[in-house]
């Protein structure tokens, strides 16, 4: 079955600071992997997806399929990335997203 | 482009009452879903609809129910509110043609913080 694991719920680090959301999924097939951002009064958004390689707002992740994890990484930490981030699962076929329990991310001055 | 929208935004229920959360999306999206967030759980999924039409269940689909007549809309329905509803659901759509760069992403609405007291 289609699952996905973020097994912290609270994460909090000091501006400047490395930050690393942790993210691991199970799935028989090839999975296709995104990370969510909700800010504070804003509505859920795509931040960034597996298969576009890029970097948003200083964010990466990347797929390792030998440890089934989606790890979002941000060297540097801004009080700005302060919200909850979502790791999401979508399975073939193109529908059916299965998130996350989420992890809020915390940045302190 | 609105993108996709709920309503209520808020409401509250007693034990047993019935209602309908509204979504629309304004994409041309054959792809809608609707979740609920609850602390510490994450989204789960309540029911999906890949087109006009069909629908089918999620993950947790009881206590719920989904129409799906045109492609823009895709309300919600709980027969018999239970204090377990109480929870903020979501609407969401996605891209459904072959642009393999823009399937799967999907776009939310703001949410509706339900309360069944």
């Amino acid at each position: 079955a289609q699952r996905v694991t973020q097994p912290e719920k609270l994460l909090s680090v000091f501006k400047g600071a490395p930050v690393e959301l942790k993210c691991n999924y199970s799935y028989s097939g090839s999975p296709e992997l995104f990370w969510y951002v909700q800010y504070s009064r804003q509505r859920l958004q795509l931040l960034l997806r597996h298969i576009s390689r890029e970097s948003i707002k200083g964010f990466t992740a990347d797929l390792n399929k030998g440890e089934t994890s989606f790890h979002l990484k941000k060297p540097f930490a801004q009080e700005e990335d302060s919200a909850m981030y979502y790791c999401a699962s979508l399975g073939t076929g193109g529908f059916k997203t299965i998130f996350g329990a989420g992890t809020r991310l915390f940045v302190k001055a | 482009n609105a993108g996709v929208t709920q309503t209520p935004k808020f409401r509250i229920l007693k034990i047993g009452q019935s209602m309908t959360l509204q979504c629309a999306q304004d994409m041309n999206h054959n792809y809608m879903y609707w979740y609920r967030q609850d602390p510490g759980m994450g989204l789960k999924l309540i029911y999906y609809s890949v087109g006009a039409g069909i629908t089918d269940k999620g993950e947790v689909p009881n206590g719920y129910n989904v129409s799906r007549s045109t492609t823009e809309d895709f309300p919600l329905r709980l027969e018999l509110a239970a204090p377990s509803q109480t929870s903020v659901y979501f609407c969401a759509s996605s891209y459904s043609g072959g642009d393999v760069g823009k399937a799967g992403e999907l776009f939310f609405g703001e949410g509706s913080r339900l309360t069944v007291l």
